[in-house]
């Protein structure tokens, strides 16, 4: 496809269910980030890839969330034992290398999570 | 941290008014500012950036001119449309370390007929 694709859509899970959502970036992007956005919010850093390589893990909210991208192509973020406050929208953009000069990040329609 | 500030909302103006979201922002290094937009039902899009002290990012007929000395990238439009309803967000990336965007919490904006 021509934009960055996530899936699925919305995902409802029980509380301490695992959860694995998925992004497709558009092929070719170097650099792939996800984002967790809150209600009435904006979009969180969560971690950064550069190719395979995990560059930046700052923002992860705890050691329940974790994120691959094996291939330099696709990337899976995984959530284990869901909470109430994982609720949110979780985004993915990716761009080239150079996003604060001469690229854009290109976002994907994001994953609404919701945890009862 | 990094981090940016903007005006909070909902901001409601009537078509053809003028429009002003004032965004500021701390930063360590020397970042690169952004506009972007996310309509309903839509995902986030670049309105517009600047990356240098003086630079004016424009497109839509939106304008924002980043300004160094009072860390400062206010949105502007002189005649608003209903088609501008949407969340707007202030955002920066500090070229010198990563390409990790960092955004403001975002203005809902509501243009009526």
């Amino acid at each position: 496809g021509a934009g960055v694709s996530q899936s699925p859509r919305y995902k409802v899970a029980k509380r301490g269910q695992d959860v694995a959502l998925r992004c497709d970036p558009i092929s070719g992007h170097v650099s792939l980030f996800w984002y967790q956005q809150a209600l009435g919010q904006g979009p969180e850093f969560l971690t950064y890839f550069q190719n395979e390589a995990q560059l930046d893990k700052s923002g992860l909210p705890s050691d329940r969330f974790f994120a691959e991208r094996p291939e330099g192509s696709v990337s899976t973020l995984k959530i284990q034992r869901t909470q109430q406050e994982d609720s949110a929208v979780y985004l993915c953009a990716s761009s080239q290398p150079g996003v604060g000069t001469n690229t854009e990040a290109f976002f994907g329609q994001g994953t609404r999570l919701t945890v009862v | 941290g990094d981090s940016v500030t903007q005006m909070e909302g909902p901001v409601t103006l009537s078509e053809e008014a003028f429009l002003t979201i004032n965004c500021t922002y701390t930063a360590t290094g020397y970042p690169s500012l952004f506009w972007y937009v996310q309509y309903p039902g839509e995902g986030l899009q670049l309105l517009l950036k600047a990356t240098k002290a003086d630079d004016k990012g424009s497109n839509k007929g939106f304008e924002a001119t980043y300004r160094k000395e009072t860390t400062s990238f206010h949105l502007e439009k002189g005649s608003v449309q209903v088609s501008d309803s949407a969340v707007y967000f202030c955002a920066l990336s500090d070229r010198g370390r990563d390409d990790k965007i960092i955004f403001g919490k975002g203005t809902r904006l509501h243009i009526l007929p």
